[in-house]
């Protein structure tokens, strides 16, 4: 079964620095990945995904995240954080196009103005 | 933007009562799913609906559990009688066809007491 991991559960910056979220997941398979955001109070949110194509891929609020095969990694970063993004990141994969997501545990990212 | 909406935001039942949860898809989708969140834990997929079927299920979603599309707008979870270990927040998502995408409602906190 396939599973998914964040490093961290918690990660406390300040305003400007960059940001950078681990995921890993472990399925031999072909995978679909996606990075979710919950802000406080608001339901979850698609930030990216990645199907195939560029490894690199970019998303809405200047995120972007870096798919290495080899890794079994699909890191989410951002190179300068706002307050606006205190929420919480989740990195899911599926294993075709509209199938069951699995999740990984979430990150809560606290941003200090 | 059309958005998934989920309703009640929080219900409270007592152990072995019946709930129903609901949930209004955004409207020209076809591919519906349930996940639910036990606090502290993962995001965890139930069950995917597609054409007044279920799709694919999870093992946590047993004969307590039931899915239905009663009217051309609202998908529902039912939990027949509930336990103390139901007590999570349960999300609804929504995906068009040939999308690949997952949009997700706000989530229902079930407290069972």
């Amino acid at each position: 079964a396939q599973s998914v991991s964040q490093h961290n559960h918690h990660v406390i910056l300040s305003e400007a620095a960059s940001l950078e979220l681990g995921c890993n997941y472990s399925y031999g398979g072909t995978v679909n990945l996606f990075w979710y955001v919950q802000y406080p109070g608001q339901h979850l949110q698609l930030l990216l995904k990645y199907f195939s194509g560029d490894p690199l891929v970019k998303g809405i609020k200047g995120f972007e995240a870096e798919f290495i095969k080899s890794k079994f990694s699909f890191n989410l970063r951002k190179p300068s954080v706002q307050w606006s993004d205190t929420a919480e990141y989740f990195c899911a994969v599926n294993q075709a196009a509209g199938n069951k997501l699995t999740f990984g545990g979430g990150t809560r990212v606290l941003v200090k103005p | 933007e059309p958005e998934v909406t989920q309703t009640p935001s929080h219900q409270v039942t007592q152990m072995g009562q019946e709930v129903i949860l609901r949930c209004v898809p955004i409207s020209n989708h076809l591919y519906f799913y349930w996940y639910r969140q036990i606090l502290g834990q993962k995001v965890e997929f139930l069950v995917s609906f597609y054409n007044n079927e279920i799709s694919e299920k999870s093992e946590i979603f047993d004969d307590q559990f039931s899915v239905e599309r009663p009217d051309g707008s609202n998908f529902t979870l039912k939990i027949r009688s509930t336990k103390l270990e139901d007590s999570a927040m349960y999300f609804c998502a929504s995906r068009g066809q040939g999308s690949d995408t997952q949009y997700f409602g706000p989530g229902t906190r079930l407290t069972v007491l």
